[in-house]
């Protein structure tokens, strides 16, 4: 079982459509938890990171997380052109800053206009 | 604008060679991790420095070393290099104490023929 579980896509969407993505992960000791945007021949982007079970709303997206399950999801509402991209979920165990982030293999994302 | 800076930004070099990559971390901040994303995959932990020293290792081998300066600026040195190691190479400074979610450099595009 990989540690990071992502379906790889593609995922296509119409614009202005609710995009949703999806990750689970293995350790339950897992505590902090990110979504990274990559676009093609480019480097991670961090656009989200929540630690508290629940819903995280920062303007068009939200990142909402249950621990008991643990998944994490990440929704992008109103889905434009520029939002086509691999989105990569990574988790980290502790929420100290020297602590190894563990990535999934990411989601290829294409809004179709 | 994250503030970590990756030189160079592509490189070739033949199987069996060495290459240096090198990283310039955020101001203020004491820690740098290096991660090797292959194509189509997520990125993956090689090591971290905190404050000049290695705290923490990922599954590669002897061959991948790094440095840290006072400055806090890295590089991590790949010796004998094997077609596999062809990749994007990513850094990301961190302050080592607290929390801060890891925002990666531009990164460097490696290609071992």
């Amino acid at each position: 079982q990989k540690e990071v579980e992502q379906n790889s896509g593609p995922l296509s969407v119409p614009e202005g459509a609710i995009a949703s993505l999806n990750c689970t992960y293995s350790d339950r000791g897992s505590q902090s938890f990110f979504w990274y945007r990559q676009y093609s021949g480019k480097s991670p982007e961090l656009i989200m990171f929540i630690y508290s079970n629940g819903d995280k709303e920062d303007g068009r997206f939200t990142a909402q997380l249950n621990k008991a399950s643990q998944y994490v999801s990440l929704l992008i509402r109103d889905s434009q052109p520029s939002d086509s991209a691999t989105y990569l979920c990574a988790v980290k165990r502790s929420n100290f800053g020297n602590e190894k982030l563990t990535f999934g293999t990411g989601t290829r994302l294409t809004i179709i206009p | 604008e994250t503030g970590v800076t990756q030189s160079p930004t592509h490189l070739i070099k033949t199987r069996g060679q060495q290459v240096t990559l090198r990283c310039s971390s955020q101001s203020g901040h004491n820690t740098v991790s290096w991660y090797q994303q292959a194509l189509g995959q997520g990125p993956q932990f090689i090591f971290q420095y905190y404050r000049e020293e290695e705290n923490g290792r990922g599954n590669f081998p002897p061959r991948f070393s790094g440095l840290q300066f006072p400055n806090y600026s890295s590089e991590l040195n790949v010796n004998a290099l094997e077609l596999d190691d062809s990749a994007l190479y990513l850094c990301a400074s961190s302050l080592g104490e607290g929390d801060s979610p890891l925002h990666f450099g531009n990164g460097t595009r490696l290609t071992v023929t």
